[in-house]
């Protein structure tokens, strides 16, 4: 069966960097896009950032853009998203999350949705 | 703020009929995007309950059902039962940001 198991998370000051994975099983990792999504305490949940099956495709949210990168390892089934100089707001829970495409299956006609996802790993920014 | 609007709490008896809904704008879900809908219990992560605006997948009960119209989706519960009381997102693609965006969530209460 489909597994995403998150780490990484912890506790990280101001400015920090922490690097989050997400391993997975259960399915043919390199031929999904991945998503990472967070929610922060008690708030909705946030898309964070997008990768293609093969890594030759990213976006980002504005919120992350130009601080986080997501990349994966298909030759080790792992999910990754570096986050560099950290703030209080982006104190959450990161799940990744696994995609399926329907229809087409165009990425750019939004013909996909996220069918499996981590139990989530607890990143708090704090001094 | 959330690009998709839900009312932030809706609430019914056992056994009774609700409805959520999700409003979008013209770079979303009123650009033709489809609506995905997400059941989020107590301390866990999102669950699959509609995708592509009206389908279920295997294993989620015909008592949830999702509709599209213009810039606006909704999601019905019929039948109301007592571990249906979660947290409720939608979720559509926005091509402004090439990425998704998520409703604020409802959270649902079983009276």
């Amino acid at each position: 069966q489909v597994q995403l198991v998150e780490s990484g998370g912890g506790v990280v000051q101001p400015g920090g960097s922490l690097r989050l994975s997400c391993a997975a099983s259960g399915f043919t990792f390199s031929s999904y896009a991945m998503h990472w999504v967070r929610q922060a305490p008690g708030k909705g949940l946030d898309w964070v950032a997008f990768i293609r099956y093969d890594g030759s495709n990213k976006y980002y949210a504005d919120s992350v853009k130009g601080r986080f990168t997501i990349s994966r390892d298909n030759s080790k089934n792992t999910l990754f998203l570096q986050m560099n100089s950290l703030r209080a707001e982006d104190t959450a829970v990161y799940y990744c999350a696994k995609v399926n495409y329907y229809g087409s299956g165009n990425y750019y006609r939004g013909e996909y949705y996220f069918d499996y996802w981590g139990q989530g790993t607890l990143v708090t920014v704090s001094s | 703020q959330s690009v998709l609007t839900q009312p932030p709490s809706v609430s019914g008896a056992p056994g009774q009929r609700v409805t959520i809904s999700c409003t979008g704008s013209s770079s979303n879900i009123g650009a033709g995007y489809d609506v995905h809908w997400y059941q989020q219990l107590p301390g866990t992560a999102p669950k699959l309950l509609i995708y592509a605006n009206s389908n279920r997948p295997s294993g989620v009960p015909a008592r949830f059902s999702g509709s599209k119209s213009g810039t606006s989706a909704s999601l019905a519960i019929t039948g109301l039962q007592a571990e249906d009381e979660a947290d409720y997102y939608c979720q559509s693609y926005d091509s402004s940001l090439s990425g998704s965006v998520f409703g604020g969530g409802t959270k649902l209460t079983v009276l």
